[in-house]
């Protein structure tokens, strides 16, 4: 059964980068996927942050793209975010999901991870 | 982008009825259309892909149909698990983008 697993600091001071790894289990990540970072702001609805393939291709949402990296570590089984420069408004829970080839949708979702930007 | 607009945002459905909730696409996404539900405290969960599609274990009482810019997730007889919020999302194009989401009340 494929599980995903958010790890990271819950807890992230203003300007400083947010970095999250997403652990992939059941499943190997250098199959025929991609793998993607999802927000959802406290009582929000969601927001994609961007998508990254075996292979380490990307595609990120443009309002985000000047701060964000994803990046696959097919050795380790797991795919990891970064976002520079953090605000306030980006305190959300963040999701990593399982995408399917060729139509995107998210088919399997890690529990979340609530990430709060606050001094 | 394309913007993804979904009505009504609060739906209060009993038991047994039929719940219709739409979702509207600022361009054409073809059938590149996603269905998620989510419940307070959890991740969204896959309904249905490709606009009609349902993912491995949804039940048949939730359907979805259209294409272009229309697209409507019916369920058919509202069960007290349906409760909470769906999401659709379309996959046609970067960046990947949702509605903002449909309420459904049990009433």
């Amino acid at each position: 059964q494929v599980q995903l697993q958010e790890s990271g600091p819950g807890l992230v001071k203003p300007s400083e980068t947010l970095s999250l790894t997403c652990a992939v289990s059941g499943y190997s990540i250098s199959s025929n996927h991609f793998w993607g970072w999802i927000r959802q702001p406290p009582g929000k609805g969601l927001e994609w942050i961007g998508t990254v393939s075996r292979t380490g291709n990307t595609h990120y949402n443009p309002s985000l793209e000047s701060r964000v990296t994803i990046s696959v570590d097919t050795s380790k089984n797991y795919f990891s975010l970064k976002v520079t420069s953090v605000t306030a408004a980006d305190t959300a829970v963040y999701y990593c999901a399982r995408q399917e080839y060729g139509s995107e949708s998210a088919d399997c979702w890690g529990q979340g991870t609530l990430v709060t930007v606050s001094s | 982008e394309i913007v993804m607009t979904q009505s009504p945002a609060t739906l209060s459905v009993s038991p047994g009825e039929r719940a219709t909730l739409s979702c509207r696409a600022s361009q054409s996404v073809s059938r590149n259309l996603t269905w998620y539900q989510q419940k307070p405290g959890q991740a969204p969960r896959l309904l249905i892909s490709g606009a009609s599609t349902r993912a491995t274990g949804i039940p048949a009482r939730f359907s979805g149909s259209g294409s272009g810019t229309e697209f409507t997730l019916t369920i058919s007889s509202l069960q007290s698990e349906d409760f909470g919020i769906y999401y659709c999302q379309q996959d046609i194009t970067w960046p990947l983008t949702f509605g903002g989401g449909t309420k459904v009340e049990i009433k």
